[in-house]
């Protein structure tokens, strides 16, 4: 079955900081891949997606490159800040599995301190 | 438009009750899932609407959960008999063409 490994939180960082929150996945055919973040006392909003091999998400400085050699999918940022701070979680759906449901990673807090 | 609403925001029932929770999707969208976070499970899938298709409800944890949606549109998520372990926050999500779901703000369900 489909499966999202996250690397395991939390992650505290300085503001300023770079920022990689690894995942990688398990999928038959070809997933399309998202991160998703929950900031303190709100919903999950999508962060950012990728539907095929090589393709770059990016929002808000966030990236992720959808690489299907290493079946990979790791999140990225240049310069964390304060307001940062959240859930993150990694997320396949693959449209052989009924609706395209989310498959979704452990999740990860980041907290960055000032 | 308005996002996916859902309601209630929180509910507190006692053991044995039946809860029932509720969502609106967004106006148009066609799928609508149903998904449960909590602390030992992390996010996991629950139930699925396509139009007027049968739902697949191959993530419903036990009998006791059930749910239905309506018009195409409002989608309840009933509980019967809650247990302990049936605390989490249960969240809805729509989507109109499988690529992006949009979430709504969960309902957060305590059992006594």
């Amino acid at each position: 079955g489909n499966s999202v490994t996250q690397m395991e939180g939390p992650v505290t960082l300085s503001e300023e900081a770079f920022l990689t929150i690894n995942c990688t996945y398990t999928a038959t055919g070809y997933p399309s891949l998202f991160w998703y973040v929950q900031y303190p006392g709100e919903g999950l909003q999508l962060l950012l997606k990728a539907t095929k091999a090589d393709d770059k998400g990016s929002n808000k400085g966030f990236e992720a490159t959808y690489r299907k050699e290493t079946t990979s999918f790791h999140l990225e940022k240049g310069s964390v800040q304060v307001s940062d701070s959240a859930v993150y979680f990694c997320a396949l759906s693959a449209q052989e599995t009924s609706g395209s449901r989310l498959t979704f990673g452990e999740g990860t807090q980041l907290t960055v301190n000032p | 438009g308005a996002g996916v609403s859902q309601s209630p925001s929180n509910k507190v029932t006692e053991k044995g009750k039946d809860v029932e929770l509720r969502c609106d999707p967004i106006s148009g969208h066609t799928a609508l899932y149903w998904y449960r976070q909590s602390l030992g499970q992390g996010l996991e899938f629950l139930i699925y609407f396509q139009g007027n298709s049968a739902p697949d409800k191959s993530g419903l944890p036990s009998d006791r959960f059930s749910a239905e949606r309506t018009g195409g549109s409002v989608s309840t998520l009933t509980i019967q008999r809650t247990q302990q372990e049936d605390s989490a926050v249960y969240l809805c999500a729509s989507s109109a063409y499988y690529i992006e779901q949009f979430f709504g703000p969960g309902t957060r369900l305590t059992v006594l």
